[in-house]
């Protein structure tokens, strides 16, 4: 295993579209973590899973914003109905403790 | 809720030492990480500290002090990859869920 995967590494949509994005965690990580990232700014908390149970949300996550981990192992992140201000950098991460995080490359997500 | 503050740019020359502060306020306090981004690329974790006190790991070290609600990365004989952001970041509850702080643009000079 070389690490957290995530795809797509670029995404491109128009605003009102739905998309999802997938997150292969390192295998024998339990924690999965989703965050978000706007230039200048460090990684923001959306949501967290300890195997395949969703045990925390960011309460500025709105409802347009979904997240699974069916088997306990990749993740999904579905944003529905795309808005702009939704441009950003997501982030997964895992990690066997929560102080050591490995993230994965990210997708850049575009709402025109 | 957790906050925490770090400088937004310091400059260093090559082979010299650098500091990069962090201060933080939380509710409840689970020790303070270090991320390291190249700019486009994903954080890397750098350190761990959950107790007062230096760690160290090769040219780069972490201290903090829970009196005073500080920590520092410490970067020695620094090289031109070393321009990056750097974050601070300490977790809240039992889900170690972190809070990061805003970065600090670290740029190395020949």
């Amino acid at each position: 295993d070389t690490g957290v995967s995530q795809d797509p590494r670029h995404k491109i949509t128009k605003r009102g579209q739905n998309v999802t994005f997938r997150c292969d965690p390192i295998s024998e990580h339990n924690r999965l973590y989703w965050y978000r990232q706007t230039l200048g700014q460090g990684p923001e908390f959306l949501t967290y899973f300890q195997n395949e149970a969703q045990l925390e949300k960011s309460r500025l996550l709105s409802d347009r914003f979904s997240a699974e981990r069916p088997k306990g192992s990749f993740s999904t992140l579905e944003i529905q109905r795309t808005e702009q201000g939704d441009s950003a950098m997501y982030l997964c991460a895992s990690s066997l403790d929560g102080h050591e995080q490995f993230f994965g490359p990210g997708t850049r997500l575009t709402v025109l | 809720g957790q906050s925490l503050e770090q400088p937004s740019e310091v400059t260093a020359v090559e082979g010299a030492i650098v500091q990069i502060n962090c201060t933080y306020q939380t509710s409840g306090f689970y020790g303070l990480s270090w991320y390291q981004q190249h700019d486009g690329g994903a954080p890397t974790f750098l350190s761990y500290n959950a107790l007062d006190g230096l760690e160290e790991t090769g040219r780069f070290s972490s201290f903090l002090s829970r009196s005073d609600s500080y920590g520092y990365l410490l970067l020695q004989e620094l090289q031109m990859k070393d321009s990056a952001s750097y974050f601070c970041a300490t977790p809240s509850g039992g889900s170690y869920i972190p809070t990061f702080g805003r970065g600090t643009s670290l740029i190395v000079h020949p």
